[in-house]
Formats: C-alpha cells, structure tokens, sequence
C-alpha cells in the first residue's frame, strides 16, 4: 500500500535556526516520484522540489536543501537559516508510476512557524 | 503565463443542495485533478481528467462527478452535500496525463456545508 508519513506535526523554530523535515514513504512500485509542496495560510500549494526513484542525488537550491535515501525510504527537507516567510504547511507526496498512476499521495503535513 | 484558476473562492450551501467548483488549468497544460483537503490534513485525490475522460478516480462518492471541456477547463460537481463535506477542494493541471509530473495547484475553493 502507498503511504506517506511525516511524523512532525509541528515545529516551531526562531529565526535564522536549520530546521529538517522528516517524509517517510510506503511504495511497492520501483518507479515513482516524490515531491515537496508548501502550503502558506493563503491555502494555495506551492510546488518545491520533486526527485524520481532513480535520483538519489541530493540537491540544495538557495536555502533549501533534499535528502532522498532508498534505502531508509525518507526524504527529507532542510531549510537552513530559516526565515518567517517559511512559516507554512509543507507537505511531502508521493506519485507511484503505476500504483497510484501518477496521483499524487500526501502526508499530513508539517506546520512550521519560525518566530522572529 | 497564467496560472492554475478556480472559481468561487467560498461557498456556503445547505446539506442536501449541489455544487459546481470550476477549475481553468495553468496555460500549455491539459490535465486536471481534484482534491479534497480537510481541516488539518493533506489533500485526497478526488479524480483526474485527461482528453475530457475520467482517468482515475479517488476513494470517493459517486456523489462526486466532473467534466472536462475542450478547452482543458474542468468542473467538480457534488450532489446531495453532506455536512462532511465541507473542506478546501484544489484543483491542479499538469502536461499529458502521465505520472510523475508535477501538478500545479490552484488557492482553492472553500466550501462550507450548514
């Protein structure tokens, strides 16, 4: 079965802290994609990053940084010198090639509030 | 470039009526998703529409149905409204219809059901 956990419901850093966001995964398929998607209180998803089953190379834009291990079937979110325009919902989801055809499987979310 | 719309932004309607949430998706794409996002949760997959055909379909209500038009526009419709069903409902496009592509979502449409 498809499935995707984030274990932290809510963070709550000051600013200029690194904070991690932790995405586990359940897939049995061997082809799939993962995504990162940030949710501010306005409501509309922003889409962040997404990295295939055979990229295992993490990737750091700006700010942010990826973390995808098979192995442990995470994929995690580092924002570092986090800002309070990082205060969102962020949502990790999961896309199975052909179990879920390419719908997109969400976890329940990560709120983070970075206070000034 | 124009991005994912929907129309209404908010919606009340009493339980038992219908609605009809509409959904214009980001220029160049051609395939629609709906999603329902509860309070506090992720969003759930709803259905998809690609070639003005239901490709897949969540674990939803037949009370729950929609349309593409020519144009790539969609609509979700849903009868005899139920108290649960009150909820953020997001529509997202993407290019072909195939996984793995990333889906570009809309601010939503907040329906409240009294």
């Amino acid at each position: 079965a498809q499935k995707v956990t984030q274990a932290q419901t809510e963070i709550s850093v000051v600013e200029k802290e690194d904070v991690t966001l932790d995405c586990v995964y359940e897939t049995r398929d061997t082809t799939y994609y993962l995504f990162w998607y940030k949710q501010p209180p306005s409501g509309e998803l922003v889409f962040l990053i997404r990295r295939n089953s055979f990229d295992e190379q993490n990737e750091i834009s700006g700010r942010y940084s990826w973390n995808f291990q098979k192995s442990t079937s995470s994929f995690n979110f580092t924002i570092t010198a986090s800002q309070v325009v990082d205060s969102a919902v962020y949502f990790c989801a999961l896309s199975e090639w052909e179990g879920s055809q390419g719908n997109l499987i969400f976890g329940k979310g990560t709120k983070l509030s970075v206070k000034p | 470039d124009a991005g994912v719309t929907q129309s209404p932004t908010h919606l009340i309607k009493t339980r038992g009526q219908q609605v009809t949430l509409r959904c214009s998706p980001k220029s160049g794409h051609d395939t629609v998703s709906w999603y329902q996002q509860a309070l506090g949760q992720g969003p759930q997959f709803i259905f998809q529409y690609y070639e003005e055909e239901e490709r897949q379909r969540g674990n939803f209500p037949d009370r729950f149905s929609g349309h593409q038009f020519p144009n790539y526009s969609s609509e979700l419709n849903v009868n005899a409204l139920l108290l649960g069903d009150s909820a953020l409902y997001l529509c997202a496009s993407s290019l072909g219809g195939i996984g793995g592509r990333e889906q570009y979502f809309g601010p939503g449409t907040r329906l409240t059901v009294t």
